[in-house]
């Protein structure tokens, strides 16, 4: 049974670029969400999506966007990538409401040089 | 605003010793609390999930317990081994299907 899976694991881009990070949930769960981590940080919320809407969003800027397909699985896009941008991205899936928790990938390392 | 802070931010052990991970919170209005684990540049491992109602939570050497009225949780890794150096986070959901907020963890060096 696969877990969260995210493509790709390593990428690095060029300040002024976009990036389009990719995530499929475990089966069965409707809701993912993005966290992005910094090195020696815990990670920080970016955007919650359920039946593909939006259900919630951190304090992250406009360059920042996500959608949800009707499979479930998840984009994250960046615009306009700035070297802060640089860090884990995270994909967490769920059942709504599940009271076993979030279960996360293994992430998406982001290098911007 | 909830905030969750997790000291030490760095600990040390010799193998063998227990392991006492500490995470605290502001808001005691919470859904559940779940630790994982984060080995370096990876994603995260879930160790334990406690819900609201519970007191503590138990999954081979290691137990967590929760304490809403005092803000604190506390994971206990017992006779711990070089395989749990890692780091440890904790995080809190206030209501059912709401964002996970982290605190920065723990980074833990078990010495053989």
């Amino acid at each position: 049974d696969a877990g969260v899976t995210q493509s790709p694991t390593h990428l690095i881009k060029t300040r002024g670029q976009h990036v389009t990070l990719r995530c499929s949930p475990i089966s069965g769960h409707k809701s993912v969400s993005w966290y992005q981590q910094v090195l020696g940080q815990g990670p920080q919320f970016i955007f919650q999506y359920y039946e593909k809407e939006e259900r919630g969003r951190g304090n992250f800027p406009d360059r920042f966007s996500a959608r949800q397909f009707p499979n479930y699985s998840s984009e994250l896009n960046v615009n306009a990538l700035l070297l802060g941008d640089s860090a884990l991205y995270l994909c967490a899936s769920s059942f709504v409401g599940d009271l076993n928790g979030y279960t996360f990938g293994s992430g998406t390392r982001l290098t911007v040089v | 605003k909830q905030e969750v802070t997790q000291i030490p931010a760095a600990l040390s052990v010799p193998e063998g010793e227990n392991l006492v991970l500490n995470c605290s919170f502001t808001d005691s209005a919470i859904y559940n609390l779940q630790w994982f684990r984060q080995d370096p540049g990876k994603g995260l491992t879930s160790l334990l999930l406690i819900q609201s109602s519970q007191r503590e939570q138990t999954s081979g050497r290691l137990n967590a317990s929760l304490d809403k009225s005092s803000g604190r949780s506390t994971l206990y890794i017992a006779a711990s081994q070089p395989g749990d150096s890692a780091t440890y986070l904790c995080a809190l959901i206030k209501a059912a299907g709401n964002k996970l907020t982290f605190g920065g963890g723990t980074r833990v060096l078990v010495k053989p």
